[in-house]
């Protein structure tokens, strides 16, 4: 079985442009979650989505947003990029949301920002 | 929400037995334990979680005291490539939980 798949697998932008990640779960898969991962904070979750829905939300600013498709494929874009949003973006998908179940990243995006 | 608190590094040997312990002074009685490797430029992988006593697979060992307020991660005859980072994590079980609490993790050095 495929792991979780996220494209492209390096980024350059420039601050004020926007960009838009890719991540494609394991088959059967219906949630998937995003994290951002830099040295200085570690990983903190962005958000997650189950069904095409948003479920729950992390503490970043409105510049960051996601969604699903109905393949339970994700993208999240961030808008006005700024130096600080160069990181290593993971997303993971589960087979359900509920507690107790395992969640499958991907090799990540690195976005750099120059 | 249960915060971990594990030791910013080890270093070991290779073919020596490592244990890295975490502890979470304020778990729930709902929560589980979960325990996540990650290398450099990839991202994490789960390697073993547990609710109680004693939790073994292919990778590793986990052990949980009765008060369940710390854990520790067993891992047997650890290799070169067992060099990352190791994260604790408590999560709830039987809610909607996609969302994983990352502390900083414990760098695990094995030398030759």
């Amino acid at each position: 079985k495929a792991g979780v798949t996220q494209t492209p697998r390096y980024l350059i932008k420039t601050r004020g442009q926007q960009v838009t990640l890719s991540c494609s779960p394991i088959s059967g898969h219906r949630s998937v979650s995003w994290y951002q991962q830099t040295p200085g904070q570690g990983l903190q979750f962005l958000f997650e989505y189950f069904s095409e829905t948003q479920r729950n939300k992390g503490n970043f600013p409105g510049r960051f947003s996601g969604r699903q498709f109905s393949n339970s494929r994700s993208e999240m874009n961030v808008s006005t990029l700024e130096l600080g949003d160069s990181a290593l973006y993971l997303c993971a998908s589960s087979l359900v949301t509920s507690g107790g179940n395992e969640q499958f990243f991907g090799p990540g995006t690195r976005l750099t920002v120059l | 929400l249960a915060k971990t608190t594990q030791p910013i590094s080890m270093d070991s040997y290779e073919g020596q037995e490592v244990n890295i312990t975490c502890s979470h002074n304020n778990i729930a009685t709902n929560d589980y334990i979960t325990w996540y490797q990650q290398f450099p430029s990839q991202g994490p992988r789960f390697i073993i979680q547990g609710y109680k006593t004693k939790v073994t697979n292919e990778v590793a060992s986990l052990f949980i005291p009765a008060d369940r307020k710390s854990s520790t991660l067993s891992l047997p005859r650890v290799s070169l490539s067992d060099t990352a980072v190791y994260y604790c994590l408590v999560r709830k079980r039987g809610s909607t939980l996609g969302r994983l609490y990352f502390g900083r993790g414990t760098q695990l050095t094995v030398w030759p």
